[in-house]
């Protein structure tokens, strides 16, 4: 079956722009999250979506946002971009809520972004 | 808050035995899992424990002592394609649901 899809996988912004990621789960999954990877922090916890709903947010500030829609696909929004955001932003797919009973967690090949 | 640390970076020898230790502080606990991540390439799912023990899966074994707040990846015949970092993951109740939180990952090199 296909694996998680992220779209764009490479894309550079300027600085105050806005940027919008997008995620297509594996078939039949539920719940997605986003990480972002960093060289220095690695894999920090975005938030997560199962069912439309956002379950959970980690801490990053209020210009990170995401939302899912019916068919399980998700997209999450940067504004007001900054240097410090650059980036490879991680979408995960799993069945249920951080990965349910089996604990695995299928991610896809990551957004680089780049913030100039 | 949450903390996971493991090592930065290890290197082994082909054919050789590794192991990734992983010692975390958490508010909760609800798993740890391992990833192996080749450079440029998305994380994929190694292994899940949730109970105090040894978890084998081939080449690679999971152990973990909740007690302890530790764990380690064991690597056995390592091979160059293991050349990858490895990320330690804790998965913790957070309002009422659930939040992974990885480490650092550390960069395993394998030599000839």
């Amino acid at each position: 079956k296909a694996g998680v899809t992220q779209t764009p996988r490479y894309l550079i912004k300027t600085r105050g722009q806005q940027v919008t990621l997008s995620c297509s789960p594996i078939s039949g999954h539920r719940s997605v999250s986003w990480y972002q990877q960093t060289p220095g922090q690695g894999l920090q916890f975005l938030f997560e979506y199962f069912s439309e709903t956002q379950r959970n947010k980690g801490n990053f500030p209020g210009r990170f946002s995401g939302r899912q829609f019916s068919n399980s696909r998700s997209e999450m929004n940067v504004s007001t971009l900054e240097l410090g955001d650059s980036a490879l932003y991680l979408c995960a797919s799993s069945l249920d809520v951080s990965g349910g009973a089996s604990g695995e967690l299928f991610f896809g090949e990551g957004s680089r972004l780049t913030v100039l | 808050g949450q903390n996971i640390d493991q090592p930065t970076e290890m290197t082994a020898t082909e054919g050789a035995i590794v192991q990734i230790n992983c010692t975390y502080q958490t508010s909760g606990f609800n798993g740890l899992f391992w990833y192996q991540q080749h450079a440029g390439e998305a994380p994929t799912f190694l292994s899940y424990n949730v109970l105090d023990g040894l978890e084998e899966k081939g080449r690679f074994s999971s152990f973990l002592s909740r007690s302890k707040g530790y764990s380690y990846l064991l690597l056995k015949e390592l091979q160059m394609k293991d050349s990858a970092s490895y990320l330690c993951a804790v998965r913790s109740p957070d309002g009422g649901s659930y939040q992974l939180t990885f480490g650092k990952g550390t960069k395993l090199s394998v030599i000839p």
